[in-house]
């Protein structure tokens, strides 16, 4: 039961422009989605979060939308940067009863091109 | 800023062999997690640690054993290892009160030859 998924593995996107990455979730019990950037031979990077009781959070250029009735979130990156090229993870917290845990999209490669 | 640290970052052992990795969380970070990522695969949640206790387990092998010391640095034992074994294994941290931000250290490359 994939309960988070990425449905576009990749993105590829003009500098400049905006990139828009989705993910969609099946289990409503959760408190927290979180963004990470990976950049290949790296650990994952916090990027941002979003608690259930909000619909939008932004920080800088990074900006994650929550729509609770689609089962469906998604970041928004404006402008992008070539350096921002990387696979972004969404991921879901589980309850507080369910443990602080993590469970991973399978991830969307971005590529922004120059 | 520190961030978290992983020892060692590549480890090459032969099956049937044990291996330990290491974990050194970000100062003051109470709860440590251990997740592995196969190839082409998302990260998976094995096992997280609390204040030393252990606070939640995933689908961690019964081959595998971790535990949290007092300085809050965390081992991850590996014993009788398999070719499927290998992967990145990354070790994360956070505050008990900021549990939504996770921190993620570089990885631990685990090869079984």
């Amino acid at each position: 039961d994939q309960q988070v998924k990425q449905n576009s593995p990749s993105l590829s996107v003009q500098e400049g422009r905006i990139s828009i990455l989705n993910c969609d979730y099946t289990n409503s019990m959760f408190d927290y989605f979180l963004w990470y950037k990976k950049y290949p031979a790296e650990g994952p990077t916090f990027l941002i979060s979003i608690s259930s009781i909000k619909d939008k959070n932004e920080d800088g250029r990074f900006t994650v939308f929550l729509n609770k009735s689609a089962k469906h979130l998604s970041l928004h990156i404006v402008p992008s940067q070539p350096g921002d090229s990387a696979v972004y993870f969404c991921a879901k917290r589980g309850a507080k009863a369910a443990g602080n845990k993590l469970t991973f999209g399978g991830g969307t490669r971005v590529l922004v091109k120059p | 800023a520190a961030g978290v640290i992983q020892s060692p970052r590549h480890l090459i052992k032969e099956k049937r062999e044990t291996a330990t990795l290491k974990c050194y969380p970000i100062p003051r970070h109470d709860t440590v997690y251990w997740y592995q990522q196969g190839p082409g695969q998302d990260p998976q949640f094995l096992i997280s640690f609390y204040e030393k206790m252990q606070s939640d387990k995933g689908s961690i092998p019964d081959r595998f054993s971790a535990q949290q010391f007092s300085d809050y640095h965390s081992e991850l034992n590996m014993s009788s290892l398999e070719l499927g074994d290998s992967a990145l294994y990354f070790c994360a941290s956070s505050l008990e009160g900021r549990f939504y931000e996770q921190y993620f250290g570089p990885g631990t490359r685990l090869t079984v030859t």
